[in-house]
């Protein structure tokens, strides 16, 4: 069975600072793997995804996401904070592999930018 | 192009009433899964439905149950609502045919009391 484990429920940068949110997943499947991010009182948004092909993947808002197959991780990164990034983030994979399968989220890392 | 849409916004309920969660897929979609998502934890799966018919289903009870209709909205229903049940629910909608990326609404907040 799929799942997913994000290490840290909370991070905290300072503005400028690198972005590490950390994920690491379990699937028989080749999976595929989604970074959504969540702002308050709203629905997800989706920030990139992984499915075949380039493991390092770029999204929007200058996030990228590497997926390492040997490490069985996809850590999301952005080189420099910005305030509009404080929200909470969660990692996702695909439960039955492909394109078919539904969402299984990790418990979610929320992001703190200090100024 | 419109995006999914869900109502109401808020709900307030008691304990061992029932309730129904309206969602409006964004154009052109014709899957619709639901999510609740209790506060602090990530979304957690409860179904999906593709033209009309239940595909999938997440670990929750026979007492949550759903509908699409033919323009591809969809109702989530949950019966003899427990304090538990209180969370966000979330709504998403995509293409299966077309990778399945699922756009999410803004979710609707039910409170069980």
């Amino acid at each position: 069975a799929q799942s997913v484990t994000q290490l840290g429920s909370h991070v905290s940068v300072s503005e400028g600072a690198l972005v590490l949110l950390r994920c690491n997943y379990s699937s028989s499947v080749p999976p595929y793997l989604f970074w959504y991010v969540q702002y308050p009182n709203q629905g997800l948004q989706l920030l990139l995804k992984y499915t075949t092909g380039a493991t390092l993947v770029k999204g929007i808002n200058g996030f990228e996401a590497e997926f390492k197959k040997s490490e069985t991780s996809f850590h999301l990164t952005k080189p420099s904070a910005h305030m509009s990034d404080a929200a909470e983030y969660f990692c996702a994979v695909s439960d039955y592999g492909g394109s078919q399968g539904n969402l299984i989220f990790g418990k979610g890392t929320k992001l703190s930018v200090k100024p | 192009e419109t995006g999914v849409t869900q109502s109401p916004t808020h709900l307030i309920k008691t304990r061992g009433q029932q309730v129904t969660l309206r969602c409006s897929s964004q154009s052109g979609h014709n899957t619709v899964s639901w999510y609740q998502q209790a506060l602090g934890q990530g979304p957690q799966f409860i179904f999906q439905y593709y033209r009309e018919e239940e595909n999938g289903r997440g670990n929750f009870p026979p007492r949550f149950s759903g509908l699409q209709f033919p323009n591809y909205s969809s109702e989530l229903n949950v019966n003899a609502l427990e304090l538990d049940d209180s969370a966000l629910y979330l709504c998403a909608s995509s293409v299966v045919e077309t990778g399945n990326e699922q756009f999410f609404g803004p979710g609707t907040r039910l409170t069980v009391l």
